[in-house]
């Protein structure tokens, strides 16, 4: 089946800079890979997400590249702001997600 | 936007005891899914359904598990028999397609005492 990886696990950034967080798979099949924020006690809510017939996307301040002969994909937020501070999930889908480990963003003031 | 709805949204058992929680997925979805986070932990596969009938489980869903949809509308998961560490958030998810966006529900969070 397939298999998400997630680094890293935490990430501490102060206010203003970037965070990058990436994410490798193993199943060549997978042709979706969305990204969740997840806040404490709730939902992982999609922030973006990127088809594998595309190689980067972008939304404001998030954007996503994927790089399918190398199975990885990547999440950057730039201009980071306190409220940026969550667990953020990668994940990798086929007929099912695949959820990586998470990483806990810390945006520091 | 569409809301998939989760009942309970919090749920108290005791050990060894049946519960089943229940989903209301959007209503032109074709394909339903359970997941399953252990506090502090990563969000695991459960089952997907799809046509009646499951499509997918992974290990974690055992023979103590069980999904029916009753009726047009609700989706459930059923714990035959719960262990303390069935302990977690319970989320349900739908979507309009095999790799289309999946809609989360708020969860359940469920606690077995």
């Amino acid at each position: 089946g397939e298999n998400v990886e997630q680094h890293p696990s935490t990430l501490s950034v102060q206010e203003g800079d970037s965070a990058v967080i990436k994410c490798t798979y193993s199943d060549s099949a997978s042709n979706y890979f969305p990204w969740y924020k997840q806040e404490l006690g709730k939902r992982p809510q999609l922030i973006i997400d990127i088809r594998s017939n595309v190689g980067e996307k972008k939304d404001q301040r998030i954007a996503v590249t994927l790089n399918k002969t190398a199975k990885h994909f990547s999440l950057h937020i730039t201009e980071t702001q306190p409220e940026d501070s969550a667990v953020y999930f990668c994940a990798a889908a086929g007929n099912k997600l695949t959820f990586g480990g998470g990483t806990r963003v810390l945006v520091k003031p | 936007e569409p809301e998939v709805t989760q009942t309970p949204s919090h749920q108290v058992t005791q050990m060894g005891q049946e519960v089943i929680l229940r989903c209301v997925p959007i209503s032109n979805h074709l394909y339903f899914y359970w997941y399953r986070q252990i506090l502090g932990q990563k969000v695991e596969f459960l089952v997907s359904f799809y046509n009646n009938e499951i499509s997918e489980k992974s290990e974690i869903f055992d023979d103590q598990f069980s999904v029916e949809r009753p009726d047009g509308s609700n989706f459930t998961l059923k714990i035959r028999s719960t262990k303390l560490e069935d302990s977690a958030m319970y989320f349900c998810a739908s979507s309009p397609g095999q790799g289309a966006r999946a809609f989360f529900g708020k969860g359940t969070r469920l606690t077995v005492v």
